[in-house]
């Protein structure tokens, strides 16, 4: 089915590990971005991409770290996870600028 | 992009008709409305998104009045599979994509 892509649906790191959250679209969308949502919390945005090797940052990038190295896939890497990083992260694809975004199911992340 | 302000929560019962309004006095010229929904433990879910006046999907309903300082969204007779939080995004995002969201409305569909 088409469809944006998120593993792993859980994860539960130390704090000081380094994991990649992964995000793939299959429906040939340019712009794609990452955001964490908090509990009662709406969702902000850590980095976004425009297309393959381009990339940017959001609202609360610090922690992160994406690349873009093509049109389907766009990894989200922590590098030293702390606990203020637990949170729920969705991926999202957009075919034009206006919006109408996609979202996949959302990776639960806990750090201990 | 423009600032939103929406209702942090709403009731209604069944079969009922539900209009949450939008609030986006700095709305710029290039700038569309799009609204979401979220389910617990889901990713959000596009509903509609409008430009100006009206627009109508097989969902909901999306009315923009002419100054385009506010949008309601509409949702004919609400069951409880309703039960939601409700996005408002305005913006046209220029040469890049930076969509922020707030914190939405809860709307609780109550038997």
């Amino acid at each position: 089915n088409a469809g944006v892509t998120q593993t792993p649906k859980f994860q539960v790191l130390k704090t000081g590990q380094s994991m990649t959250l992964q995000c793939a679209q299959d429906m040939n969308h340019e712009y794609m971005s990452w955001y964490r949502q908090d509990p009662g919390m709406g969702l902000r945005l850590i980095h976004y991409s425009v297309g393959a090797g381009i990339t940017d940052q959001g609202e609360v990038p610090n922690g992160y770290n994406v690349s873009r190295s093509t049109t389907e896939d766009f990894p989200l890497r922590l590098l030293s996870a702390a606990p203020s990083q637990t949170s729920v992260y969705f991926c999202a694809s957009s075919y034009d600028r206006a919006g109408g975004y996609t979202f996949g199911s959302g990776t639960r992340l806990t750090v201990v | 992009l423009a600032k939103t302000t929406q209702p942090i929560s709403m009731d209604s019962y069944e079969g009922q008709e539900v209009n949450i309004t939008c609030s986006h006095n700095n709305i710029a010229t290039n700038d569309y409305i799009t609204w979401y929904q979220q389910f617990p433990s889901q990713g959000p879910r596009f509903i509609i998104q409008g430009y100006k006046t009206k627009v109508t999907n097989e969902v909901a309903s999306l009315f923009i009045p002419a100054d385009r300082k506010s949008s309601t969204l509409s949702l004919p007779r609400v069951s409880l599979s309703d039960t939601a939080v409700y996005y408002c995004l305005v913006g046209d995002f220029g040469g890049y994509q930076k969509v922020t969201f707030g914190t939405g409305t809860k709307l609780q569909v109550i038997p």
